[in-house]
């Protein structure tokens, strides 16, 4: 069982509609990070989010950690063929070992 | 600056070989961390190093292991290969170390058992 489970795990859009990526677990953490990685390389930071109810805004994407501290959501707003990639979210349980934990990852695929 | 360089990209071994993998941080970073990426497991923490030390280790049995060197670069050994060990070793580095920090990652080294 993942303790970072993210839905939908794959994705297929046309250029310009917008789009919701969840990410959720029992756990409480510390703050949870945003990566998207593309074919051939490592995951690229895009976020991190520290306070419950926080919301950060990166262009057309909009990351938001839950109140409890328990889940997070990226939305982008008329998706872009460059945003195609692999979006992971990542996170540091409060009360377990400090490291830093990985969701299965949601594959997105913008059309043009 | 350049980015987090990892070698080699690729590499093919097989089962009962050992690996030794290579990573040189971002300058000025002191912490690196190591992960295995596989498409049923995903991205997996399987340690991080700070000032030659291992600070943190994931769940991994002992034939993984690693080190650290006083510049900062790391090295990944796996002994007695598996062919489950086939994944994409990926390494980042932090200025602060503490892995909940922003981390960057190199482009992977690419490993096949056989």
């Amino acid at each position: 069982t993942q303790l970072l489970e993210q839905s939908p795990q794959f994705l297929s859009i046309q250029e310009g509609e917008n789009l919701t990526v969840y990410c959720n677990s029992s756990s409480v953490f510390s703050s949870l990070q945003w990566y998207r990685q593309e074919p051939g390389e490592g995951p690229v930071l895009l976020v991190t989010v520290v306070t419950g109810g926080e919301v950060k805004k990166l262009k057309r994407l909009t990351f938001q950690f839950g109140d409890a501290r328990k889940d997070s959501s990226l939305h982008i707003t008329a998706a872009q063929p460059g945003d195609t990639g692999l979006y992971l979210c990542a996170g540091v349980v409060i009360a377990g070992r400090r490291a830093l934990t990985f969701g299965s990852g949601t594959r997105l695929q913008v059309q043009p | 600056k350049a980015g987090v360089t990892q070698t080699p990209r690729y590499l093919i071994k097989t089962r009962g070989q050992q690996v030794t993998l290579s990573c040189s941080p971002i300058s000025g970073h002191r912490s690196v961390s190591w992960y295995q990426q596989t498409p049923g497991q995903g991205l997996q923490f399987l340690f991080e190093y700070f000032s030659e030390t291992q600070r943190n280790k994931g769940n991994f049995p002992g034939r993984f292991s690693g080190r650290q060197f006083s510049n900062s670069r790391s090295e990944m050994n796996v002994s007695t290969l598996e062919l489950g060990d086939s994944a994409l070793y990926l390494c980042a580095s932090s200025i602060r170390g503490g892995i909940y920090n922003e981390q960057f990652f190199g482009p992977g080294t690419r490993l096949t058992v056989l």
